[in-house]
């Protein structure tokens, strides 16, 4: 079945880095654009990055633009998020989301249609 | 940027009601609208994409309308297991922004 698991989330200083990988499996992921969505505690949901299905394009927030990189391996079938420069407020629950495209009357549609369980980043001193 | 606004925040309603929540944008999307479900410690759930059209495996009380800037989703009759937190999102253009949510109790 098709199944997005996330992992690399712990606790982490200001100023500091981590990285979240996304594994996916029961779909061909090379096929996919993919994003990830952060929820801090008790707030609601904010889209972090989108990068198309060949890595060639990348969209960021412009929350963690300039500290935030996203990726994949299409070889491992692996998304990630490199995150640096880490601040209290970047502090949620992040998930990884596929996208997909489904034509409606001529037009191109857009929208996450699996999701992970995400993986929780908390930065605390 | 576009910015989603939700309303109500949160509703309060009884089994077999029917719910009414709309989103609104700050500017035109046309039709780029989806529609997620959370419950509490889980993944967003994708319900209604491209405004309207529903996802396989959601129940066919769940219908989605709207185009431009004003959009709503309904739930015809309120089953126990729909109590949860709704958000709608943009997918027009990048930055790609979600509603602020709204919460749906049990009256």
């Amino acid at each position: 079945q098709v199944q997005l698991v996330e992992s690399g989330g712990g606790v982490v200083q200001p100023g500091g880095s981590l990285r979240l990988s996304c594994a996916a499996s029961g779909f061909t992921f090379s096929s996919y654009g993919m994003h990830w969505v952060r929820q801090a505690p008790g707030k609601g949901l904010e889209w972090v990055a989108f990068i198309w299905y060949d890595g060639s394009n990348k969209d960021y927030a412009d929350s963690v633009k300039g500290r935030f990189t996203i990726s994949r391996d299409n070889s491992k079938n692996t998304l990630y998020l490199q995150m640096n420069s880490l601040r209290a407020e970047d502090t949620a629950v992040y998930y990884c989301a596929k996208r997909k495209t489904t034509v409606v009357t001529g037009i191109d549609y857009y929208y996450m249609d699996v999701w992970g369980k995400g993986t929780t980043v908390t930065v605390s001193s | 940027d576009i910015q989603m606004t939700q309303s109500p925040s949160s509703l309060s309603a009884s089994v077999g009601d029917r719910v009414t929540i709309t989103c609104r944008a700050s500017q035109s999307i046309s039709s780029y609208l989806n529609w997620y479900q959370q419950k509490p410690g889980k993944a967003p759930k994708l319900l209604i994409y491209a405004a309207s059209s529903l996802q396989s495996g959601v129940p066919s009380r769940f219908s989605g309308s709207g185009s431009g800037t004003d959009f709503t989703l309904i739930i015809s009759s309120l089953q126990p297991e729909d109590f949860a937190t709704y958000y709608c999102q943009q997918s027009y253009s990048t930055p790609y922004s979600f509603g602020q949510g709204t919460k749906l109790e049990i009256k």
